[in-house]
Parts: C-alpha cells; structure tokens; sequence
C-alpha cells in the first residue's frame, strides 16, 4: 500500500523567512503526489500535485515542491513566510483499489506557524 | 470556494442515532469520495464512487453505509452511532479517476455524537 510520512507535527517560521515543510512517501510503482492546506474550520485546499516531469512543481500561494526521486521526499517550500500562511500541511499521494477506484492517503499533517 | 457542498455543516446528536449527510460535488466531476477526520486517527478514507457505481472501499464500519445518486450527489449514512463516531466528514470530488487528478474538498460535516 501507498504511504506518506510527515516527520515534524509542528514548523515555526519568522515571517520572511523561506519555509519548508517536509513530506516523505513509500509507494510501489510512480508516485503520484500531492499537497493540500486546510485552515481553522474549513476543508482541504488544494496547493499542487507532482505527476511526472520536472522535479519542481509549482503552486497556488507562491508555493512550490521539489520531488527527490533518490530521497523518495516531496516538500512544500515557499521562498518568504507570510503569517497568513499559519495552517495545517497534508501530504498525499494516491492510492488505488480492486475495482479501479483511487482514493489519497493522507500523512498526519504538519502544522505550521508564522510568526511576525 | 471548492465547489463541493456540504450539509449540514453541523450536527449534534444522541448515540444510538442514524444521521445522513449530504454532498454536491462539483458540476461536472463524476467521481465523490468520503473523508473522517479525527484527532486521533487523523484523515482516513471512508469510501469512494464514480458515476453512481462503488469504486473503493476504505476503513469504512459496517454501521456506515453510502450512495451516490443519478444526479451525482452522495449521502454518508451513519447509524447506531457512538461516542467515537464524533468527527469532522469530509467530502471531495474529482473529475475522473486518473492517479494525477486532484480533488476538491467541502468544508465538512462536523458531528457531534452525545
């Protein structure tokens, strides 16, 4: 089965700095990966996906990701922290089923602070 | 705003209860997935549909049942409920099933089993 790990429950980032956020995935065949943000009371956003191609993918928010085929990794970076960036990061990447269904496994979620 | 609609966004209820909860994907997207999000189990997949017809099966209870209707939209069912069923459900939908399409999220239902 399809995995993902998020090794830190917690990032804290002074505005302005750059931020990243770390994702590390298992899966068996081509990794199909995604991040989605989710703030207080609200569902998930989408941010960015990696399907195939360049290793840095670009997203919503000015947020961007480097897949690492080597380190089998995936983290979400932003060049300039702004606070209203302060969420909680998912990693996921897709997972299929007996009868051609897909669904998206989850990591645990990073929560990320910025602070002023 | 994802497009996805949710209701009721709450929900407070007596254990032993039966609840539906309800799911307007986006126009176009043939594909609605289930969602549970707690504090101590995380995200966990429930269940997903395409086009009316079940095509994944999570860690979905028995006491947990869905479907999804000729008009797209799809309703969790949750029954016999428990104290541990208390969690935020989310539902998302996709255009298609391909492993490079995202998903969009509604906001939730957030239960409250008493």
């Amino acid at each position: 089965a399809q995995s993902v790990a998020q090794p830190e429950d917690q990032v804290n980032v002074a505005e302005g700095n750059p931020l990243t956020v770390k994702c590390t995935y298992s899966v068996s065949g081509n990794p199909y990966l995604f991040w989605y943000v989710q703030y207080p009371n609200r569902g998930l956003q989408f941010l960015l996906k990696y399907i195939t191609g360049d290793n840095l993918v670009k997203g919503s928010y000015g947020f961007e990701a480097e897949f690492n085929k080597s380190q089998t990794s995936f983290h979400l970076k932003k060049p300039s922290a702004l606070v209203s960036d302060s969420a909680l990061y998912f990693c996921a990447v897709r997972d299929w089923g007996r009868n051609y269904g897909q669904n998206f496994v989850f990591g645990p979620g990073t929560r990320l602070s910025v602070l002023p | 705003d994802s497009g996805v609609t949710q209701t009721p966004k709450h929900l407070i209820t007596a254990t032993g209860q039966r609840v539906t909860l309800r799911c307007s994907p986006r126009s176009g997207d043939l594909s609605v997935y289930w969602y549970q999000q707690s504090l101590d189990q995380g995200l966990q997949f429930l269940i997903q549909y395409y086009n009316g017809e079940e095509r994944a099966k999570g860690n979905i209870l028995e006491r947990f049942s869905a479907q999804q209707f000729p008009d797209l939209h799809s309703e969790l069912n949750l029954s016999s409920l428990e104290l541990g069923d208390s969690a935020l459900y989310f539902c998302a939908s996709s255009v298609g099933t391909g492993k490079g399409t995202e998903a969009f999220f509604g906001q939730g239902t957030r239960l409250t089993v008493v």
